[in-house]
């Protein structure tokens, strides 16, 4: 069974930094594209970035670009996400997602995160 | 970026009622939009890729169709497990957008 866990989210001041982890099992991470997408409770999903399988290619929103950094460990089986200068509208839950194609197949259950003072 | 227009934003209806859910892209994105199923509290789940292909849990009552940029979900006969809310998501163009969600509720 394919699993993701996300971890790392919490509370954090605006201009603060965070890392999310994923750590997915039940399948070889290293043969997908993955994602992390973030959803602003009672709103609506958002995607943030998405890292390719070997870890040489890395796109980001524009909202997250210069600030958020994606990388993925594979030997690990972990996919991170780094929060640098964290602002009020980057609060919502986070999640981490594999990709096959233009798809996100397989989701992990989200981690919190919330900017503020 | 390409934007994806989901309606209705929500809907009532009944066990048993057909329902359609729309998702119109602000340019062409051939076959490449999926549905997702999202419960409260849970992450979404993968229902319908490449606009009409199913995903192995998803029952016969859920279909998918397009005509150009109009994409389409259709629940035939709605059961109690479907009430929840629906996004589509275009995967052409980066970044990857999804539509605004539609949130089915019973009636």
């Amino acid at each position: 069974e394919v699993q993701l866990v996300e971890s790392g989210g919490g509370l954090v001041q605006p201009g603060g930094s965070l890392r999310l982890s994923c750590v997915v099992s039940g399948f070889t991470p290293s043969t997908n594209w993955m994602h992390w997408v973030r959803q602003v409770p009672g709103k609506g999903l958002v995607w943030v970035s998405r890292i390719s399988s070997d870890g040489s290619v890395t796109t980001y929103a524009d909202s997250v670009k210069g600030r958020f950094t994606i990388s993925r460990d594979n030997a690990k089986s972990t996919l991170y996400l780094q929060m640098d200068n964290l602002r009020a509208e980057d609060t919502a839950v986070y999640y981490c997602a594999t990709s096959s194609r233009s798809l996100l197949d397989f989701w992990g259950q989200g981690t919190v995160v919330t900017v503020s003072s | 970026d390409i934007q994806m227009t989901q309606s209705p934003s929500s809907l009532s209806a009944s066990v048993g009622d057909r329902v359609t859910i729309t998702c119109r892209a602000s340019q062409s994105i051939s076959t490449y939009l999926h549905w997702y199923q999202q419960k409260p509290g849970k992450a979404p789940k993968l229902l319908i890729y490449d606009t009409s292909t199913l995903q192995g849990w998803v029952p016969s009552r859920f279909s998918g169709s397009a005509s150009g940029t109009d994409f389409t979900l259709t629940i035939s006969s709605l059961q109690p497990e479907d009430f929840a809310t629906y996004y589509c998501q275009q995967g052409y163009f980066t970044p990857w957008t999804f539509g605004q969600g539609t949130k089915l509720e019973i009636k």
